[in-house]
């Protein structure tokens, strides 16, 4: 069974900084995804992986997924305030089952 | 542009009683899901379905049923409410695999 785990699981971090967050999962995919969840929000789609070694950037946020490894990373770089939220990787199984990781809430600090 | 819509946005159940969360989209997507986000947790999958009158199950299935008669709609049953089952419930929608999922604004739902 597809397991799909993210860590740190909490990351409070101050502004200007840079992070990574990791998303590892269990099974072969070459399908990634990353979400954004405000609190008390729904998820808003932030990137889509789809081929070994691809890189998708946004703004303060850079996506890669290494499908050899089974390993998605999420890189912020000079974190502000506003990207304080919940961020999810999810997987898409062969399937067609989207299987979400475990969240890692982002917390950024003057 | 409607999107995902869910109802109702907020429900109070007693144990043991019954009810349908409701989702429809209206972006003609064949692929349909539905999870549950317990507080401070992540997602997890409870059914999904990729084509009217085919559904599946996913990481927590039991105690909810689902239909899709539709390709709009993409109801889940649940038929006797247990605490267990007090959580945030997300619909989401997406036009096949290796696209993007859309999700609706959840149904945040209390067994007491």
């Amino acid at each position: 069974e597809l397991k799909v785990e993210q860590n740190p699981l909490f990351l409070s971090m101050q502004e200007g900084k840079n992070y990574t967050i990791y998303c590892n999962y269990s099974t072969t995919s070459d399908r990634l995804y990353w979400y954004r969840q405000d609190p008390g929000k729904s998820l808003e789609s932030l990137f889509v992986l789809l081929s070994n070694g691809a890189v998708k950037q946004e703004g303060r946020l850079m996506a890669s997924l290494d499908t050899k490894a089974r390993l998605s990373t999420l890189h912020i770089t000079a974190a502000v305030h506003d990207l304080s939220a919940t961020y999810f990787c999810a997987v898409d199984m062969n399937t067609d089952k989207l299987i979400f990781g475990t969240g890692t809430r982002l917390q950024v600090f003057p | 542009n409607a999107g995902v819509t869910q109802t109702p946005k907020f429900r109070i159940l007693k144990i043991g009683q019954s009810m349908t969360l409701q989702c429809t989209q209206d972006m003609n997507h064949n692929y349909m899901y539905w999870y549950r986000q317990d507080p401070g947790m992540g997602l997890k999958l409870i059914y999904y379905s990729v084509g009217a009158g085919i559904t599946d199950k996913g990481e927590v299935p039991n105690g909810y049923n689902v239909s899709r008669s539709t390709t709009e709609d993409f109801p889940l049953r649940l038929e006797l409410a247990a605490p267990s089952q007090t959580s945030v419930y997300f619909c989401a929608s997406r036009s096949q695999g290796l696209t993007e999922a859309f999700f609706g604004q959840g149904t945040r739902l209390t067994v007491v």
